[in-house]
C-alpha cells in the first residue's frame, strides 16, 4: 500500500528556518516525482514544486523559486521541504504528493503538516 | 503558466439532482504523444487532504462512484456528479498538469441545497 506520511505540526517565528518531511512506503520511491503543494488557511491549492528522488532534479513554481528548497533523499526514502527564513505568509497546511509520472496527476497525498509562523 | 478557471465559485444542489463543474484552462492542455488532455480532478473534505477522482480528463480512479465523470478537450472541461450524495459534499479542483508550474482552479465548493 502506498504511504505518504509528513512530519508534524510546527509553530514556528518569523526569521527561523524549518525543513518538514514526506516518508514514502509502498513503492520504489527513487522512481516517481514528488510534488509539494501549499494551502493557505480557507484557500486553495497552490503547485511549489516537484523533484524526482532518483536524481534530485527539482522543479519550483517561478512563485516558490528561491523561497524554499525541495530535497529528496532515496537512502530512506524521504523528501523535504525547506525554509531558510520563514515569514507570517508561510503559515499554511503543506501537502507532498506522489505523480505517477512527470506529466500525471497526484495519486496519493500526505496528510498534510501544519506550518504556524508567528511572533 | 496556464490559468485554471473554475466556474461556479459555489454550488447548492439538492440530494439525487445533477452536479456539474466547469474548468476552463487558459491553453490547450492536450498532450499530443497520448492525445489526452492533462486535466485531473480532485476533492477536498474538510480536514482532508485532497483525493483524486478523475485523470485526463474523463478516467476515473479505481474505487470512485461512478456517479463521478469527467468531460472534455482542449481548453473546457467538466465534472459532473450524476446524483448527489450526501458525503459528496467538499470542495473541487480541477488542475492542469500539461506545463510546470501544474496550476490548479480556485475550487468550487458543492453544498447540499
Amino acid at each position: 500500500e502506498v504511504q505518504l506520511v509528513q512530519s508534524g505540526v510546527e509553530v514556528k517565528k518569523p526569521g527561523e528556518s524549518l525543513k518538514i518531511s514526506c516518508k514514502a512506503s509502498g513503492y520504489t520511491f527513487s522512481s516517481n516525482w514528488i510534488a509539494w503543494v501549499r494551502q493557505m488557511p480557507g484557500k486553495g491549492l497552490v503547485w511549489m514544486g516537484i523533484i524526482y528522488p532518483g536524481d534530485s532534479d527539482a522543479r519550483y513554481s517561478p512563485s516558490f523559486q528561491g523561497q524554499v528548497t525541495i530535497s529528496a533523499d532515496k537512502s530512506i526514502s524521504t523528501a523535504y521541504l525547506q525554509w531558510s527564513s520563514l515569514k507570517a505568509s508561510d503559515t499554511a497546511m503543506y501537502y507532498c504528493a506522489r505523480l505517477e509520472a512527470l506529466r500525471s496527476s497526484f495519486d496519493y497525498w500526505g496528510q498534510g503538516t501544519l506550518v504556524t509562523v508567528s511572533s | 503558466d496556464i490559468v485554471m478557471t473554475q466556474s461556479p465559485d459555489s454550488l447548492a444542489v439538492s440530494l439525487g439532482e445533477r452536479a456539474t463543474i466547469s474548468c476552463k484552462s487558459s491553453q490547450n492542455v492536450l498532450y499530443s504523444s497520448n492525445n489526452k488532455n492533462s486535466l485531473a480532478w480532485y476533492q477536498q473534505k474538510p480536514g482532508q487532504p485532497p483525493k483524486l477522482l478523475i485523470s485526463w480528463a474523463s478516467t476515473r480512479e479505481s474505487g470512485v462512484p461512478d456517479r463521478f465523470s469527467g468531460s472534455g478537450s482542449g481548453t473546457d472541461f467538466t465534472l459532473t456528479i450524476s446524483s448527489l450524495q450526501a458525503e459528496d459534499v467538499a470542495l473541487y479542483y480541477c488542475q492542469q498538469y500539461y506545463s510546470t508550474p501544474y496550476t490548479f482552479g480556485q475550487g468550487t465548493k458543492l453544498e447540499i441545497k
